[in-house]
This record gives structure tokens, sequence and C-alpha cells, in this order.
């Protein structure tokens, strides 16, 4: 079953723009992490951040948790074509380190 | 550095037939393990993980079974292929966060 949610399902912006998105999960965690996977292809890891975390940056993405509310989001801050991909969320515990993936966000990055 | 091949990139198999997908780890030792499969569109399901030589955990039961024969090598395995076997295969390592191959897509005729 999936534990995150992410919301909302499909995005379209104009480059330059901000795109954020948001994942919640129902039980607790280790770690939460954000992949995207460019279609047909494997996933790429963008970030991680622990549950004691509750903000987390990476060149031009911003991650939030609030584990109160059980949920995190992602913010890509002047959003280019080449960010049209989807997008994870995907919370892991520590035994085996497995992770748990939400359903994703298309997101379409119009030049 | 690591890097993780998974082959073959795309399969068109017959119901019935069996199926052996194959995912090597190079550059690093003892990794954890993983196979996910995703359908069109949608999130991965995490179908088996290893943290060790021979030793597989299953997360749901299904048509498929996997095997870690050395410590960087995760087979994926059927003895009869299902049309509901369809979809996209991704092998993944992870220390922490997980790094994934390129996945297969396969294709039950």
């Amino acid at each position: 079953s999936q534990q995150g949610e992410e919301d909302p399902q499909a995005l379209s912006i104009q480059e330059g723009e901000n795109a954020t998105m948001n994942c919640s999960y129902k039980t607790s965690i280790n770690n939460l992490q954000w992949y995207r996977q460019n279609s047909g292809r494997g996933l790429v890891h963008l970030i991680l951040i622990r549950s004691n975390e509750r903000e987390k940056h990476s060149g031009r993405l911003r991650v939030t948790l609030d584990t109160s509310k059980k949920s995190s989001s992602l913010l890509i801050t002047a959003s280019r074509a080449a960010d049209t991909a989807s997008y994870f969320c995907a919370t892991g515990v520590a035994a085996g380190n497995k992770l748990t993936f939400g359903g994703g966000t298309r997101v379409l990055v119009k030049p | 550095s690591q890097t993780i091949h998974q082959w073959p990139a795309t399969l068109v198999q017959p119901v019935g037939s069996p199926l052996s997908l194959e995912c090597t780890v190079e550059g690093t030792s003892n990794p954890n393990l993983y196979w996910y499969r995703q359908a069109a569109g949608r999130g991965l399901q995490l179908l088996f993980y290893s943290v060790g030589i021979g030793q597989i955990s299953s997360e749901v039961p299904q048509n498929l079974s996997a095997s870690r024969p050395q410590d960087r090598q995760f087979i994926l395995s059927s003895k009869k292929l299902l049309l509901s076997d369809s979809g996209f295969y991704l092998c993944a390592w992870s220390v922490t966060e997980q790094y994934f191959g390129p996945g297969t897509r396969l294709t039950v005729t």
C-alpha cells in the first residue's frame, strides 16, 4: 500500500515559475526522500530529509517536513523546461531501509 | 563511484514463459538491494529487498521470486509469466538513499 500521497497529481507551469508539490503520509518515519523520474527512465534521488529536520535545501530545491502533520513539500524555484518529470516522495524506515513511494506528481514546465 | 546495471532494457514475453531479470551493482560492498514494479503512470511498488547474500524478503504475494547469489547481484524470476506481470521493473541499491537502475520494461503478451 502507498504510504505517501502526492498532491497535486499533475502540475503545469511556465518556465521561471516556482513549482510546489506536497506529500502526506500516515505512519512514523525515519526519513523522507524525494525522487525525480523522467519518462521511461529510472528514478534519480533528489534530497533526503530526516525526521528530526524541518527544512533542507539543495540548489533550486527546497524541502520541508512537518512530522506533526505528517507532511512534506518540495519546492522547485525558477523552474526550467528540463525540470519536466514526475516527482515522487518516499518514506523510509530504519529496518532494511525500505522505502514506500507515493503515486507521484507529474510536472510539466512549458518554455 | 558506484554504478548499477540492469538488463535487458525491454522484454516481450508470452504468457506462461519464464523470466529472469538481472541487476548488478559496482563500486560498493554489501548494499541493500531492491526490486520494484511500476505500473504505467503510478508510483513504485516494492516487490523484494535483500540485506545480504541469500537473504530475501518478499513484500507482496505474487508470481515472482528473487535471489541474491552474490553480494552485488540481484535476480528477479518467474517460472510462468502472467499478463498482470507486465510493467516497468526497477532495481535499486542503498546505503541510506536509494540509487536506481535504468529499468526493464516487460510486456507479457
